[in-house]
């Protein structure tokens, strides 16, 4: 399985600032995911970011809100913009590794002020 | 679209009690299956998974599950749990090709408590 990192691990920030949250994998994988968990609710995928197209986001989220950068096989970012309380959350990034499981990241807990 | 459902939201047990966590998946085709634990503190762990072939799967820790297709159902299974299995259990699926291939779906969670 691949080892994923994830910078920062937590963040307090102000309302109306974004927070560019990094995913290194250590070795080259086509499908990275995106997640987000909620207080005291499940992990709902934010966009699949494959590297070298335009990544894709799922119903309810936008590339505005939630800009998202894969460089190469092995990088992304998730950017979350204009933030607002109700973008406090755990975001997880994942990849799709052998037969499509997916392995995740550690997690990064964003708390807006 | 496809759904995940699991059943209990929280379950308590004692250690050396039996458990079974129900897990139900929405979709009209072709699924891959899994359970992920979390551990408190810690990140999302894959327990088991399955893709093909027999329906009866072997995890990490002595955790199986079994697939009935038509119950579309993947039941998470311990037959004596430890101390160390609290945790949150989550059922995830995703379709096998198509257009919603590689999207993982969770179940809201279940969260386990196991007393010494």
């Amino acid at each position: 399985s691949a080892v994923i990192s994830q910078k920062p691990s937590r963040d307090i920030c102000q309302r109306g600032t974004s927070l560019t949250i990094q995913c290194q994998v250590d070795s080259q994988v086509t499908m990275m995911f995106w997640y987000r968990q909620q207080p005291g609710q499940s992990l709902t995928l934010i966009a699949t970011a494959n590297q070298g197209s335009e990544a894709t986001y799922e119903s309810g989220f936008v590339i505005d809100k939630f800009p998202i950068s894969r460089p190469n096989l092995t990088f992304s970012t998730l950017t979350v913009s204009n933030m607002s309380p109700e973008d406090s959350s755990i975001y997880l990034c994942s990849v799709a590794g052998l037969l499509d499981t997916q392995y995740f990241g550690p997690g990064t807990r964003l708390t807006v002020l | 679209a496809q759904s995940v459902s699991q059943h209990n939201h929280h379950v308590i047990l004692s250690e050396a009690a039996s458990l079974e966590l129900g897990c139900n998946y929405s979709y009209g085709g072709t699924v891959n299956l899994f359970w992920y634990v979390q551990y408190p503190g810690q990140h999302l762990q894959l327990l088991l998974k399955y893709f093909s072939g027999d329906p009866l799967v072997k995890g990490i820790k002595g955790f199986e599950a079994e697939f009935i297709k038509s119950k579309f159902s993947f039941n998470l299974r311990k037959p004596s749990v430890q101390w160390s299995d609290t945790a949150e259990y989550f059922c995830a699926v995703n379709a096998q090709g198509g257009t919603s291939y590689g999207k993982l779906t969770f179940g809201q969670g279940t969260i386990l408590t196991v007393h010494p």
